[in-house]
């Protein structure tokens, strides 16, 4: 059964608009993490934020921010003030069971384009 | 630099023929683990490492593919018998045992390899 599942394949917005990466997951677990990385074309894999599932209020790093809807088991993330170098791929991600470390289940991806 | 890095960034090899790619973790991170990513999708999580000992293997890791980290610092992972299919980028991501509230990997900018 898919884990994360993320519907937008692309996505484009203007320069300085905000924007909403849509991500669905699916757990039986009460304790797990959510996660948004950035895949620039360069291929590293960078860290954006960070939601647990315990945590009451919505994760933010500067212009991004997670917005949480437990019951429906959806973590968007949201970008504000797009720049041009917000173009790139992203991926929201999924840690259950701490049993073996803390490897991430992801999902397929939205490309974002950020247009001046 | 002391993030993750890897080794070859690029890989051109004929079918059949053996590869191997080299990943440096971050030097106090004891977790160690690798990914392949197919182009449009997300990482898929191959196996993983705390310190010398490989804890996790997927399914997707068939006995083609072997990993080592002896002495629980840098890894190797070696693709035998190569096939098209095996042509992805392959990723290389560590983290500390513990990492506080987040437990974010840590990813190098992968391997990519095309076999021909």
């Amino acid at each position: 059964a898919q884990k994360i599942t993320q519907t937008q394949p692309g996505m484009f917005v203007q320069e300085k608009e905000a924007v909403t990466l849509d991500c669905t997951y699916d757990t039986s677990d009460q304790s797990y993490g959510l996660f948004w990385y950035k895949q620039p074309s360069s291929g590293e894999m960078i860290f954006l934020i960070y939601q647990g599932s315990y945590d009451e209020q919505n994760a933010t790093e500067g212009r991004y921010s997670l917005n949480f809807q437990k019951a429906r088991k959806s973590a968007n993330l949201v970008i504000s003030a797009s720049q041009l170098g917000d173009s790139a791929m992203y991926f929201c991600a999924m840690r259950e069971v701490e049993e073996y470390g803390n490897k991430l289940v992801f999902g397929a991806g939205t490309i974002l384009r950020v247009k001046s | 630099d002391t993030g993750v890095s890897q080794d070859p960034r690029h890989k051109i090899t004929k079918r059949g023929q053996n590869v191997t790619f080299r990943c440096d973790p971050i030097s106090e991170h004891n977790r160690l683990y690798w990914y392949r990513q197919t182009l449009g999708q997300g990482p898929e999580f191959l196996t993983y490492f705390q310190n010398e000992a490989q804890l996790e293997k997927s399914r997707l890791l068939s006995d083609r593919f072997s990993a080592e980290r002896p002495k629980g610092s840098f890894s190797t992972l070696e693709i035998q018998r190569t096939e098209q299919g095996d042509s992805a980028m392959y990723l290389c991501a560590s983290s500390p045992r513990t990492s506080g509230s987040a437990g974010e990997l840590f990813f190098g900018e992968g391997s990519r390899l095309t076999v021909l």
